[in-house]
């Protein structure tokens, strides 16, 4: 069974400076999807990026950007130009390909605070 | 867009008691999934559904059912609460089409058992 390790139970980061997320995971599958979600104090759980492990590029969106190393099995968050708004759990979760349920398995989650 | 409301949103239970949640979209996803939130932890996985009729068991299933009758409506059932149940229970859903398909969550119910 895979599993996901977010060994950092808390971040904090100063506003406008750089923030990275660690995650990391074991599988012995070699394609599959990898997460990251963002809990804000309004429980709601919002997708921040995705990665496919066959993607060698990394992916970004924004302010947001992975760190996909695969041999490794890490894949880490790096946050530039921390808003207050950034403020949450992040959640980092895995996917297989395999078996058609398109299950998630998460970390523990990472609380980051946002200090002005 | 509602997209995946659940209901209620808050709940407090006595030992013993039964109770229904409810998770309901409107995306026509095919797939649908309950995971609870404990403090500490991140989500996991109770039961999925791929499809209008059919359940499976997560990794936490045990004192829970579901029921899936219509392919927009996904019930997660407590038959008799137990404390160890106190939680916030996530429902999501996604379309089941593979590669670039995402789950789409609901805004939590917070479950308190006495």
């Amino acid at each position: 069974a895979q599993t996901v390790t977010q060994s950092q139970p808390e971040m904090s980061v100063q506003e406008a400076e750089t923030v990275t997320l660690s995650c990391t995971y074991d599988t012995s599958e070699s394609d599959y999807y990898l997460f990251w979600y963002k809990q804000p104090p309004s429980r709601q759980m919002i997708l921040v990026i995705r990665q496919e492990a066959y993607k060698q590029q990394n992916a970004t969106e924004n302010r947001f950007s992975v760190n996909f190393q695969k041999a490794a099995k890490s894949f880490s968050l790096k946050i530039s130009d921390s808003q207050l708004g950034d403020a949450a759990m992040y959640f980092c979760a895995y996917r297989s390909k395999q078996g058609g349920s398109e299950k998630l398995v998460f970390g523990k989650g990472t609380k980051l605070t946002v200090n002005p | 867009n509602a997209g995946v409301t659940q209901t209620p949103k808050f709940r407090v239970l006595k030992t013993g008691q039964s109770m229904t949640l409810l998770c309901a979209q409107d995306m026509n996803h095919e797939y649908m999934y309950w995971y609870r939130q404990d403090p500490g932890m991140g989500l996991r996985l109770i039961h999925y559904s791929v499809g209008e009729g059919t359940t499976a068991k997560g990794e936490v299933p045990d004192g829970y059912n579901v029921s899936r009758l219509k392919k927009q409506n996904f019930l997660l059932g407590l038959e008799s609460a137990a404390p160890s149940q106190t939680s916030v229970y996530f429902c999501a859903s996604s379309s089941g089409q593979g590669a670039k398909n995402i789950q789409y969550f609901g805004a939590g119910t917070r479950l308190s058992v006495l």
